[in-house]
C-alpha cells in the first residue's frame, strides 16, 4: 500500500527566502504525486501534479516540486516566499488505487 | 453545479445524537472521498467511492461512521451517536478519475457538545 511522509510539521520561512517542503512517498507502481495548499479557511486547492512526465513540475504561485526515484521523494520549493504563501501543504500520493494525503506541513512566513 | 457542494456548513449536535452530512460532486466524477480533518491535525481518509465499485471503507472510524453514494451522484456520511472526538471539519473531494486531480468541498464542520 502507498503511503506518503511529510518530515516536518512546521517550517518558518522569512519572506524572499527559498521555501522546502519536504515529502517522502511509499509505493508499489508508478505513483502520481500532488502537493495540495489549504489556506486559513479556505478550500483544498491543487498546486501541482506529477504524473510520469517530466520529473521536475512546475505549479502554480511559483511552485515547483521534483520527482526523485532514486530518493523516494517529491520536495517541494519556492525560491522566494511571499506573505501569501503562509498556509498548510499536503503532499498526496496515488498509484492505483486511492490517494493517500501526507499529514501537512504547517509553513509560516516571516516578515 | 460549478464545484463541489456540502451540507451543512456548520452543524452543531449534541453527544449522542445523529448526523447526515451531504456531499454533491461535480457532474461527471466517478471518484467520491470523504476525508475528516480535526483540529490542528492532517487530512484523514474515511471513504472512497469509484463508480459502481464496492466503497473502500477503510478508514471509517468505527461502526458509527457510515456513507452511502447513489451512482455517480450524491454521497451522504452519516455518523450514529455522536461523540465529541467526532467534532472536526469533514470535507468531499471528487476527482473525474482515480489518479486525476481532487476538487474540493468548502467542508462541513461539526461540532459535538
Amino acid at each position: 500500500a502507498q503511503s506518503v511522509t511529510q518530515l516536518d510539521s512546521h517550517v518558518s520561512v522569512s519572506e524572499g527566502t527559498p521555501v522546502l517542503l519536504r515529502c517522502n512517498y511509499s509505493s508499489s507502481y508508478s505513483p502520481s504525486l500532488f502537493w495540495y495548499v489549504q489556506h486559513p479557511n479556505k478550500g483544498l486547492q491543487l498546486l501541482l501534479k506529477y504524473t510520469s512526465a517530466a520529473t521536475l513540475v512546475k505549479g502554480i504561485n511559483g511552485f515547483e516540486a521534483e520527482f526523485k526515484k532514486s530518493e523516494t521523494s517529491f520536495h517541494l520549493t519556492k525560491p522566494s516566499a511571499h506573505m501569501s504563501d503562509a498556509a498548510e501543504y499536503f503532499c498526496v500520493v496515488s498509484d492505483l488505487d486511492k490517494l493517500v494525503f501526507g499529514a501537512g506541513t504547517i509553513l509560516r512566513v516571516k516578515s | 453545479g460549478a464545484g463541489v457542494s456540502q451540507s451543512p456548513s456548520n452543524k452543531v449536535t449534541e453527544k449522542g445524537k445523529d448526523v447526515e452530512l451531504r456531499c454533491d460532486p461535480i457532474s461527471g466524477h466517478t471518484a467520491l472521498y470523504w476525508y475528516r480533518q480535526r483540529l490542528g491535525q492532517g487530512l484523514e481518509f474515511l471513504i472512497y467511492f469509484q463508480g459502481n465499485s464496492a466503497p473502500d471503507k477503510s478508514g471509517l472510524p468505527s461502526d458509527r461512521f457510515s456513507a452511502e453514494r447513489t451512482g455517480e451522484s450524491v454521497s451522504t456520511l452519516t455518523i450514529q451517536r455522536t461523540q465529541q472526538e467526532d467534532s472536526a471539519v469533514y470535507l468531499c473531494a471528487s476527482s473525474l478519475r482515480v489518479t486525476g486531480e481532487l476538487f474540493f468541498g468548502e467542508g462541513s464542520r461539526l461540532t459535538v457538545l
